[in-house]
């Protein structure tokens, strides 16, 4: 069965400084690997998807991720936070893009000023 | 950009009241999905709706719940009867279903079972 682990429920970032939030996947075919963001009292927006071809993708707001099956991780990064960039963090993993999708527990993202 | 829309943002209910949560997916989308997050948990699927039937559901989709598509555009999640540990926010989401286009999830309805 496919699963996601987030290890790190709650990570604290100076403003400025550079991000790297981590997601660990168990799925027996290729997978779809996808990173959604909420905002408080927000639903799911979308940052950015893995389907095929080049492993590090280019999301919106300035995120990436790198897929790299040898290690079954699909981290998301980004160069430098905005304090806007406060939020809770989900991994996703799908069968394709009609299956459901199995999320991570999701890391909350805390800026400092 | 087109978006998924739910309604109402927040329901409050007495257990054991039946309650119809509403959701408009992205007009040319062919796939519907309920999920749902317990406060503090992980987002969970409920089930997944296509061509006007269950395609999947989950062990939490259990015979309290039911979907419906009443017309082109609305998609339902009844809850017959509910319980106190059905609070939860849920999430209505729709995908093209075609090649490799992703869900969009709406913002979701917050239930509140007193």
């Amino acid at each position: 069965a496919q699963s996601v682990t987030q290890p790190d429920i709650h990570i604290t970032v100076s403003e400025g400084a550079s991000l790297e939030l981590r997601c660990n996947y168990s799925y027996g075919a290729t997978p779809y690997l996808f990173w959604y963001v909420q905002s408080p009292g927000q639903g799911l927006q979308l940052l950015l998807k893995y389907f095929s071809g080049d492993t590090l993708v280019q999301g919106i707001k300035g995120f990436e991720a790198e897929f790299k099956r040898s290690q079954s991780s699909f981290n998301l990064r980004k160069p430098s936070v905005h304090w806007s960039d406060a939020a809770e963090y989900f991994c996703a993993v799908g069968a394709g893009g009609a299956q459901k999708l199995v999320f991570g527990q999701g890391t909350r993202l805390t800026i400092n000023p | 950009e087109p978006e998924v829309t739910q309604t109402p943002s927040h329901q409050v209910t007495q257990m054991g009241q039946e309650v119809i949560l509403r959701c408009v997916p992205i007009s040319n989308h062919l796939y519907f999905y309920w999920y749902r997050q317990i406060l503090g948990q992980k987002v969970e699927f409920l089930v997944s709706f296509y061509n006007n039937e269950i395609s999947e559901k989950s062990e939490i989709f259990d015979d309290q719940f039911s979907v419906e598509r009443p017309d082109g555009s609305n998609f339902t999640l009844k809850i017959r009867s509910t319980k106190l540990e059905d609070s939860a926010m849920y999430f209505c989401a729709s995908g093209g279903g075609a090649g490799n286009q992703p869900q969009h999830f709406g913002d979701g309805t917050r239930l509140s079972i007193l």
